[in-house]
C-alpha cells in the first residue's frame, strides 16, 4: 500500500507570495492532518479534515487555510507569506471511523518550504 | 504551555543494551499516546501507541509502558541497534469528540544515538 505522498518535496517562494501544498492520504484513510515542523517549535498541528470538513484547526493565522477533496486528498494554502513560515510542512493521515478512533496518524515526507 | 515534555533532548546508548525514552505530560484529558521516529528530511514515522486503558504495550524490540498516576510514559528499545540512531517523538491525543482524530500534540524530541 502506498504511503501518504506530498507534493512538490521542496519549494523556494518570496515574501508575500503565496504557496499550495499537496497531499494524497493512504488509501482508504479519510482524515487529513496538517503539521508544521521548525526547530524552534517543534510539531504543530495546523487543521484535520474529515469527509470534506474542518474538524480541527490550530493556533495559525488566517493566512493558513486548507481543504479536503471528495476522494480525501487534501491540499493547504498559505497566502502572503513570511520568512518565519519557513518550515517543513507534514501531511498526516489516519483511517478515523469510530470504532477505531485509536488509529495511529501515518505521514508523508514532507515538504521544505524556504521563503526568502 | 508545553502539555508534552521530552526532557531529555538526546540520549547515547551502546548497541545491544537498552534504550530508555521518557515522556511526561500535564493534561488529563490526554488519553491515546504515540511514538514516532523521525530521520532527517523524512516525516515521522509511527512505532507504537498505548491507549489510556492499558500501561503496557509491545511490538518486538519496542515496548512502551504508561504511568497515568504519575502522567509518564516511557519506550524501551531492546536491544538497541545502530540503526535505531534517529529522532524519537511521543505524542498524545485528548479524547476525541465528534470525528476529530487527526489533532496529535508532540513533545520536542529526544535524539537517539546507538554506538556500535
Amino acid at each position: 500500500k502506498a504511503g501518504v505522498t506530498q507534493t512538490p518535496r521542496y519549494l523556494i517562494k518570496t515574501r508575500g507570495q503565496q504557496v499550495t501544498l499537496s497531499c494524497s492520504p493512504i488509501s482508504g484513510h479519510r482524515s487529513v492532518s496538517w503539521y508544521q515542523q521548525t526547530p524552534g517549535q517543534g510539531l504543530q498541528f495546523l487543521f484535520e479534515y474529515f469527509s470534506e470538513t474542518q474538524r480541527n484547526k490550530g493556533n495559525f493565522p488566517g493566512r493558513f487555510s486548507g481543504r479536503q477533496f471528495s476522494n480525501s486528498r487534501s491540499e493547504m494554502n498559505v497566502s502572503t507569506l513570511e520568512l518565519g513560515d519557513s518550515a517543513l510542512y507534514l501531511c498526516a493521515s489516519s483511517l478515523a471511523p469510530r470504532t477505531l478512533r485509536n488509529s495511529p496518524l501515518h505521514f508523508g515526507n514532507g515538504t521544505r518550504l524556504t521563503v526568502t | 504551555d508545553q502539555q508534552v515534555k521530552q526532557n531529555s533532548p538526546s540520549l547515547s546508548v551502546q548497541e545491544g543494551r537498552i534504550s530508555i525514552l521518557n515522556c511526561d505530560y500535564t493534561n488529563s484529558m490526554f488519553d491515546y499516546f504515540l511514538w514516532y521516529k523521525k530521520y532527517p528530511a523524512e516525516g515521522p514515522t509511527f512505532l507504537i501507541s498505548i491507549s489510556s486503558i492499558k500501561d503496557k504495550n509491545e511490538d518486538g524490540r519496542f515496548t512502551v509502558f504508561l504511568n497515568k498516576s504519575a502522567k509518564h510514559l516511557s519506550l524501551h528499545i531492546v536491544p538497541s541497534q545502530p540503526g535505531d540512531s534517529a529522532v524519537y517523538f511521543c505524542a498524545a491525543r485528548p479524547i476525541a469528540g465528534g470525528t476529530s482524530y487527526g489533532k496529535l500534540t508532540f513533545g520536542q524530541g529526544t535524539i537517539l544515538t546507538v554506538h556500535p
